[in-house]
């Protein structure tokens, strides 16, 4: 059974701070890997994907690897901003058969301080 | 504008009285899927969708129902709510195309059972 873990549970930074935030799964046999952000209480809003086949994806100040071997993800945030304070969620993707199902990993909470 | 529709956002309701949440995408697609978010637990998927008259059980799918009786609308139906259905719901979809992987998610219901 896949289980994704994220590290840390929450973390706390300066405002213009460079931080990054891990996430493991134990199956490496994995369609492709998602990040999303969620702000309190509101829905999901996806930052990036990474297919099986690639090893990271950038989007502005944020940049995703992805090592499928060693089971791990970094999503790294450059120049941190207070508006980027939210809960970050990895998700795994180990469908490609009937059921695209996402194994969520219990998310890592971001405070920025100004 | 692409997107995942949910209704209501918030519901109050009382047990055992029937329930629909519903969900209706733009896109599309031919998977959709339900997801609940609980403290501590993460998002577990409820029932899922592979395309019209199609659906299957996820992990948690006890206590519902689902129909996917035209491609854009998959309803979730809770016939006797519990207060241990008390959680955030999510529903998402994603084409069903080799390239096009991203799953898109909706603003979530918060449904309370008392």
């Amino acid at each position: 059974k896949q289980e994704v873990t994220q590290i840390p549970a929450a973390l706390s930074v300066p405002e213009g701070e460079n931080l990054v935030l891990n996430c493991s799964f134990t199956d490496s046999a994995i369609y492709n890997l998602q990040w999303f952000r969620q702000d309190p209480g509101k829905g999901l809003t996806s930052l990036l994907l990474i297919q099986s086949s690639q090893r990271e994806q950038t989007s502005g100040r944020l940049n995703a690897s992805l090592d499928k071997s060693s089971g791990r993800s970094t999503l790294y945030i450059a120049a941190s901003q207070p508006g980027d304070s939210a809960t970050y969620l990895c998700a795994v993707n180990v469908g490609g058969g009937s059921n695209y199902k996402l194994t969520f990993g219990k998310g890592t909470l971001l405070t920025v301080n100004p | 504008e692409a997107q995942v529709t949910q209704n209501p956002r918030y519901l109050i309701t009382v047990t055992g009285k029937k329930l629909t949440v519903t969900c209706s995408q733009n896109m599309n697609h031919e998977y959709m899927s339900w997801y609940r978010q609980d403290p501590g637990l993460g998002l577990r998927q409820i029932y899922y969708s592979m395309n019209v008259e199609v659906t299957d059980k996820g992990d948690v799918p006890e206590g519902y129902k689902v129909s996917r009786k035209e491609k854009r609308n998959f309803p979730l139906i809770l016939e006797s709510p519990s207060p241990n259905q008390t959680s955030l719901y999510f529903c998402a979809s994603r084409a069903r195309l080799a390239g096009v992987n991203e799953q898109f998610f909706g603003p979530g219901t918060r449904l309370t059972v008392l």
